[in-house]
């Protein structure tokens, strides 16, 4: 049972267009959400992070929205350029379960020069 | 100078051999973890320790287990390895108290023949 969906396995965007990668939550328990960015052959890099208790949270290029109603985040990133391309991962961490995070699959996203 | 360094990279081994994992982190973290990435690419906490609680992911199965000789490592060994263990394995860290921003290594490629 997933708890933290990305439905959209891929994403190409044009360099300087926005990029917006997608998150879905089923857990109403959770109360911390991340977003990280992962390289071919890397660990996973902490990209921005928001609290429930946001609804944004900015942070250069990258910005993330919440909206607890309807258990969705949402990464921007604008504008976009060439080395974003990687897979990012939306993670969830409910604090009353301690600090371990659940991840999403993962969104390629590809920016094309 | 690696922040999170696991050691090996790759490892490939038979059914059934016992194996290890390492992992050292420099920042002076309280906790670290470990993850394991899947065919599927996703990312799944198999255990949250620090010098005071072990966190076990119900659905580990009890070959796997973490040992920790001090507060800056913590291995995985894994007995009676299986098809199905192959995958990736993330270490990672964090500061508590709790926060949220963990701090990945570069991950071991298993793959068991």
């Amino acid at each position: 049972d997933q708890q933290v969906k990305q439905n959209s396995p891929s994403l190409s965007v044009q360099e300087g267009r926005i990029s917006i990668l997608n998150c879905d939550y089923t857990n109403s328990m959770f109360d911390y959400f991340l977003w990280y960015k992962k390289y071919p052959a890397e660990g996973p890099t902490f990209l921005i992070s928001i609290s429930s208790i946001k609804d944004k949270n900015e942070d250069g290029r990258f910005t993330v929205f919440l909206n607890k109603s309807a258990k969705h985040l949402s990464l921007h990133i604008v504008p976009s350029q060439p080395g974003d391309s990687a897979v990012y991962f939306c993670a969830a961490s409910d604090n009353n379960a301690g600090n371990m995070l659940t991840f999403g699959g993962g969104t390629r996203l590809m920016v094309k020069p | 100078d690696t922040a999170v360094s696991q050691t090996p990279k790759y490892l490939v081994t038979q059914m059934g051999n016992d194996k290890s994992i390492k992992c050292e982190q420099n920042l002076g973290h309280d906790t670290m973890y470990w993850y394991k990435q899947d065919s599927k690419k996703f990312l799944k906490i198999m255990f949250s320790y620090n010098n005071k609680e072990l966190i076990i992911n119900e659905t580990v199965p009890n070959r796997f287990s973490p040992k920790s000789p001090d507060k800056a490592h913590l291995n995985l060994h894994i007995n009676s390895l299986e098809l199905g263990d192959s995958a990736v394995y993330f270490c990672a860290s964090s500061q508590e108290p709790v926060t949220y921003e963990q701090y990945f290594g570069p991950g071991t490629r298993l793959t068991v023949t």
